[in-house]
């Protein structure tokens, strides 16, 4: 079964602190994973794609790892601000159809205090 | 900044009403996505179309209906709303992927929260 497994469910942090949340997929066959960030009452906007060669990729203070061998991500957010706090969703996608199926986790609700 | 826009933002209704969630985007899009989302879960795809006169229904099953009679709008209907409607719904689109590329980028919607008392 294609599934996307988020962690940690929920994180808080300080103002100025960086984090590092995690993402587990067993989709297959595997075309894209992207992280996506949702502001409370919006919709989720991209911040980065990653496809199966590449293993890393920036947006500013955003930095997404995939490891697909191990079926792994990773989101690296450096110096946090009040405005990173929100859901961050990893989504993947398979080859499995012409629609490009999206497979999304349930999100880390990250809080960042000041 | 996405050109998908969605209303109401919000919508609070009592049981069997008719109710319409609009969505239209202005970027010339040709695929266009419902999904619905509870609190703290993973959005699930309700409902997609390709174009104009196409629809189909997503993964989970659901008891609204779709139209897509222009390229801009993706209209959801309930008609007779329950209490389990009850979630957030969200609209997406996606223009073709480049050459090369197997999927496209959605880009979502502010979202509408639907609650039936």
């Amino acid at each position: 079964k294609n599934q996307v497994e988020q962690s940690p469910q929920s994180l808080i942090i300080l103002e100025g602190k960086n984090c590092t949340l995690q993402c587990n997929y067993t989709v297959s066959p595997f075309s894209n994973l992207r992280w996506y960030k949702q502001d409370t009452g919006r919709g989720p906007v991209s911040l980065t794609i990653m496809t199966f060669s590449e293993n890393t990729k920036s947006n500013g203070r955003y930095t997404a790892t995939l490891d697909a061998d191990t079926k792994q991500s990773s989101l690296h957010i450096t110096a946090s601000q009040l405005s990173d706090s929100a859901s961050y969703i990893c989504v993947v996608s398979d080859r499995g159809s012409t629609l490009g199926r999206l497979y999304f986790g349930r999100g880390t609700q990250l809080t960042v205090w000041p | 900044e996405a050109d998908i826009y969605q209303t109401p933002r919000y919508l609070v209704i009592g049981t069997g009403k008719k109710i319409t969630l609009e969505c239209s985007q202005t970027m010339g899009h040709d695929k266009m996505y419902w999904y619905q989302q509870d609190p703290g879960m993973e959005l699930h795809l309700i409902h997609y179309s390709y174009g104009v006169n196409s629809t189909e229904k997503g993964d989970l099953s659901s008891e609204s209906t779709v139209s897509r009679i222009r390229t801009e709008h993706f209209p959801l209907t309930l008609e007779s709303a329950r209490p389990s409607h009850t979630s957030q719904y969200l609209c997406a689109s996606s223009e073709r992927a480049p050459r090369g590329e197997s999927t496209d980028t959605q880009y979502f919607g502010p979202g509408t929260r639907l609650t039936v008392l």
